[in-house]
């Protein structure tokens, strides 16, 4: 039974092409966190969501948005994608702050 | 700041026991760790929220040093199962953080028959 879904699991982009992520989770949890983990590296939080407020990270580029209409869906827009954006981007949910993230399985971004 | 964990890499027989470091040069509020599987997302172990907590999970424990800013996870009588990279997310304390984490770089652990 999955509980964090991700969608899609590959995503291939141009350069400079808009891209948009998903993420839908069954858990109901208030928070919901974007992550973009590099090959070999840890995850970078991006942004986070508490509810309906949102909190960007301060060294979060421009060029990354997100979106979240309601409890369950969260959507993270890359703007004018780089090759430097190529990553896996995680999402992940917790009932509260200071709980048990959970993460979706993630997307792995790839741009041409 | 990510905490800094040691060691970056340790190979192991099955059976073997091993002891990966977290270390913040901040005051901590908690300390998540997390194991992740090539290509695949990250899985909660456990979270230690109090000084001195310690918590275990059948042959997995981990400590949670509040005064020094450190965290272990201990891995006893290892399994195939456990290699994967380790990491360890750290809440800074005081303020409101939202609950988000820092993690550390990860320490790769390779478990051999």
């Amino acid at each position: 039974d999955a509980m964090v879904i991700q969608n899609p699991r590959y995503q291939v982009t141009q350069f400079g092409k808009p891209v948009t992520l998903s993420c839908s989770q069954t858990l109901n949890h208030n928070v919901m966190y974007w992550y973009q983990q590099k090959s070999s590296q840890a995850p970078k939080l991006l942004f986070h969501y508490y509810d309906k407020d949102f909190n960007n990270e301060a060294d979060t580029p421009d060029n990354f948005q997100s979106r979240r209409p309601n409890t369950s869906f969260c959507f993270l827009d890359i703007r004018s994608p780089g090759l430097g954006d190529a990553a896996m981007y995680l999402c992940a949910t917790s009932r509260d702050r200071i709980e048990t993230q959970y993460f979706g399985p993630g997307t792995r971004l790839l741009v041409l | 700041q990510q905490p800094v964990q040691s060691p970056q890499a340790v190979i192991l027989r099955e059976g073997e026991d091993a002891v990966i470091n977290c270390s913040s040069s901040k005051a901590l509020y908690s300390v998540h760790w997390y194991r992740q599987k090539h290509g695949e997302a990250p899985v909660f172990l456990m979270i230690l929220l109090k000084g001195g907590e310690q918590k275990g999970h059948e042959k997995i424990s981990a400590s949670f040093n509040e005064k020094k800013q450190q965290s272990s996870l201990y891995l006893t009588a290892s399994q195939l199962s456990y290699s994967g990279t380790y990491f360890c997310g750290t809440e800074p304390a005081g303020g409101n953080q939202g609950g988000k984490l820092i993690f550390g770089q990860g320490t790769e652990l390779s478990v051999k028959p």
